[in-house]
């Protein structure tokens, strides 16, 4: 268990409402990724973090805030839900300090969001 | 840009078989790490193998290893003596200098008793 925990792990919502989605470590990994799959797609990013405070985007970016205050919590923000952002969302962490290889991803257990 | 690529969304193989799985990536990186993860009906993402572009060397990983192509950007993965455990979705992923982390869309393997 990397110490990762996402929530919600379910969620419906209704299109036009903003939704938050959180994401937790306790391992002090430096970068932080948002996914999301969806069938034919794989994963995608979204956005991710390499630092408090620092983010950039991924290839499905629009629609989708991220914010990033401590190293622990990295929360992905659908700024007005639409129904084509129904997905499940994985988030994933990395490079824990002071180890050698941390080039490994470790994933959360992924929330189903549905947007009606 | 960093993309990868995979293009086949599904193969099977009997058990005991041998199955290889392909993976095409590009990116404008010198370094980088390439990835593949299997995601078995559970949804938990698992690390099966990695790879470090310098390293000239195939990775290899008990019944798991790569064929790693640098100048064709092609990076393989071989299951050999293919278990039932084996089944899930595998996907290939690179990660280069940008600390950015893409996926390619998955192939699903079946294994067939």
């Amino acid at each position: 268990d990397a110490g990762i925990t996402q929530s919600p792990r379910h969620k419906v919502t209704e299109t036009g409402t903003p939704v938050t989605l959180r994401c937790h470590q306790t391992e002090n990994h430096r970068y932080m990724y948002w996914y999301r799959q969806d069938p034919g797609h794989g994963l995608r990013l979204i956005h991710y973090s390499y630092g408090v405070k620092d983010t950039d985007k991924g290839e499905v970016s629009d629609g989708y805030s991220v914010s990033r205050s401590k190293t622990e919590d990295f929360l992905l923000t659908l700024e007005s839900a639409t129904s084509s952002q129904t997905s499940v969302y994985f988030c994933a962490i990395r490079g824990q300090q002071g180890k050698e290889l941390n080039t490994e991803a470790f994933f959360g257990q992924g929330t189903r969001l549905t947007v009606v | 840009a960093q993309t990868v690529t995979q293009s086949q969304p599904e193969m099977s193989v009997q058990e005991a078989e041998t199955v290889t799985l392909s993976c095409t990536y590009d990116t404008s990186e010198s370094d980088y790490y390439l990835f593949w993860y299997k995601q078995p009906p559970s949804r938990q993402m698992i690390l099966v193998i990695r790879q470090e572009a310098y390293k000239q060397q195939n990775a290899t990983e008990n019944r798991f290893s790569v064929n790693f192509q640098k100048a064709a950007k092609s990076f393989s993965l071989k299951i050999s003596d293919s278990q039932l455990g084996d089944a899930a979705m595998y996907f290939c992923a690179s990660l280069g200098g940008s600390e950015k982390l893409v996926f390619g869309k998955g192939t699903k393997l079946t294994v067939n008793p």
